[in-house]
């Protein structure tokens, strides 16, 4: 089945930093999506991106649909506390069955 | 508008045991999907419903079922349970088909001893 390389693991920044990270595939797609999944809560859609060169923003997150459409980028500006949690890639295959990227773990340190 | 509720939200269960899932998706939203979400695999696609009908299904075992009911609530059954089935079961429902704006609920948490 398609895979989606999600990178990085995890990340410990300092309050007030910028995260960046990216999903990438060896498969096209049309969509590509971004979740965020608190601690003993289910995912949450942050943006959904539906045309390649895409670029996004819901508040200080911004993502972006490659122009290869086999990768995306989530970046957050002015990280804060609460932006803990585990941010998931996710793209959707020919019978639009969502395939999820195994998660960026971020710690944020007030 | 009340999200999606799943039940229970923890349940412990033995090997060879069976366990049934319970998901009630937004109002309005006919199409709801399961997820098995494990520290080792991630997020994995179980099944899919829509309108009372299996539209998909993922790679696993037949010990794993499903329905949805005409109140498009749904259900998933895992016998014969196995150590391995310990995990997060997630259900999520859309109001689109084709989209892949889930909504998910919190999850049942399964551990299997």
């Amino acid at each position: 089945g398609q895979q989606l390389n999600q990178s990085p693991q995890s990340m410990f920044i300092q309050e007030g930093e910028d995260v960046s990270m990216n999903c990438t595939s060896s498969s096209i797609f049309n969509t590509w999506l971004w979740y965020k999944q608190d601690p003993g809560e289910g995912p949450v859609l942050l943006i959904a991106l539906y045309k390649a060169g895409e670029l996004t923003s819901n508040g200080r997150l911004t993502a972006q649909f490659g122009i290869t459409r086999k990768d995306s980028f989530l970046n957050i500006s002015a990280s804060i506390p609460s932006d803990v949690g585990i941010y998931f890639c996710a793209a959707p295959d020919k019978y639009s069955t969502l395939t999820f990227g195994k998660g960026t773990m971020l710690l944020v340190s007030p | 508008k009340a999200g999606v509720t799943q039940t229970p939200r923890y349940l412990i269960k033995t090997r060879g045991q069976q366990v049934t899932l319970s998901c009630s998706p937004i109002s309005g939203h006919r199409s709801v999907s399961w997820y098995q979400q494990t520290p080792g695999q991630g997020l994995q696609f179980l099944f899919e419903y829509f309108s009372e009908t299996q539209r998909n299904k993922g790679n696993f075992p037949g010990r794993f079922s499903g329905r949805q009911f005409s109140n498009s609530r749904s259900e998933m059954n895992v016998s014969t349970l196995e150590l391995g089935d310990s995990a997060l079961y997630l259900c999520a429902s859309n109001l689109q088909l084709n989209t892949g704006e889930l909504f998910f609920g919190e999850g049942s948490r399964l551990t299997v001893l």
